[in-house]
C-alpha cells in the first residue's frame, strides 16, 4: 500500500540557517511527490511538485527537494530559513489510481527561532 | 490562479444539528475532496468526487455525507453533529491527472459543542 512517512513531528531552526525536512514514500511505481505548506489558520498552500526529469525541483518561497529513488525520498530543503516559514510542512504522493485522493504525511511542524 | 471558497471560516454548532459546509471553485476540476484535519493526525480523507453526482469514500466517512450537484460545488453535511466532529475541514479540488497538485481552500474550523 502507498505511504508517505515524514519522520519529524517538530524541527527548531535558528533563523539564516538551513533547512531540511525529510520525506520517505512507499510507492511500487514512479511516483508524483508534492511538498505543501500551510500557515497557522490558512489551507494548504502547494510549494512544489515533482512527476518526471530532473530530480531536483524549484519551487516557490526559496524551496527545493530532491527526489532520489534509491532511498524513496522527497527532502524540502532550503539554504537560508526566514522567520516566515514557520509552518507545517506536508508531503503527499499521488494515488496509483488516477482520479484519486493524495497521500499525505502526517506534517512536520517547523519553529524558527531568533 | 485557482480560487477554492469555503463558505465559512469558523462555525458553531450544537449537538444533534444537521451541518452544511460548503465548498466553491472557479477551474472547472472534475474532482473534489474533503479533509478532516486534527492535531498529530494529518489530514484524512472523508469523501471526494471525481464528477457531478459521483462520490467515493475516503478513509473516515462515518458521520458524513456530501453532495455535488454542480461541477463548481461540493458540499460536506453532518448528519448530527457530535462533539468529536470538532476539527478543521479542508476542501480541494484538482484535475483528474495523477499528476495533477490538489487547490486548497483556506479551511473551516467547526466547534460543536
Amino acid at each position: 500500500a502507498q505511504s508517505v512517512t515524514q519522520p519529524d513531528i517538530h524541527i527548531t531552526v535558528s533563523e539564516g540557517a538551513s533547512l531540511e525536512l525529510r520525506c520517505n514514500y512507499s510507492y511500487g511505481a514512479t511516483p508524483y511527490l508534492f511538498w505543501y505548506v500551510q500557515s497557522p489558520g490558512q489551507g494548504l498552500q502547494l510549494l512544489l511538485k515533482y512527476f518526471s526529469g530532473d530530480t531536483l525541483v524549484q519551487g516557490i518561497k526559496g524551496f527545493e527537494a530532491e527526489f532520489k529513488r534509491s532511498q524513496s525520498s522527497f527532502n524540502l530543503r532550503k539554504p537560508s530559513v526566514h522567520w516566515s516559514d514557520a509552518a507545517e510542512y506536508f508531503c503527499a504522493v499521488g494515488a496509483a489510481q488516477a482520479g484519486t485522493a493524495l497521500i499525505f504525511g502526517k506534517g512536520t511542524t517547523l519553529s524558527v527561532s531568533s | 490562479d485557482v480560487k477554492v471558497t469555503q463558505s465559512s471560516r469558523y462555525l458553531v454548532k450544537r449537538t444533534g444539528e444537521k451541518v452544511f459546509l460548503e465548498c466553491v471553485q472557479d477551474m472547472d476540476h472534475e474532482n473534489m475532496f474533503w479533509y478532516r484535519q486534527d492535531p498529530g493526525l494529518g489530514l484524512r480523507l472523508i469523501y471526494f468526487s471525481y464528477d457531478v453526482k459521483m462520490k467515493e469514500k475516503g478513509d473516515i466517512p462515518e458521520g458524513y455525507s456530501v453532495s455535488r450537484e454542480k461541477k463548481e460545488r461540493f458540499s460536506l453535511i453532518l448528519e448530527s453533529a457530535s462533539t468529536n466532529q470538532t476539527s478543521m475541514y479542508l476542501c480541494a479540488s484538482s484535475f483528474p491527472d495523477r499528476y495533477q497538485p490538489q487547490h486548497f481552500g483556506d479551511g473551516t474550523r467547526l466547534s460543536i459543542l
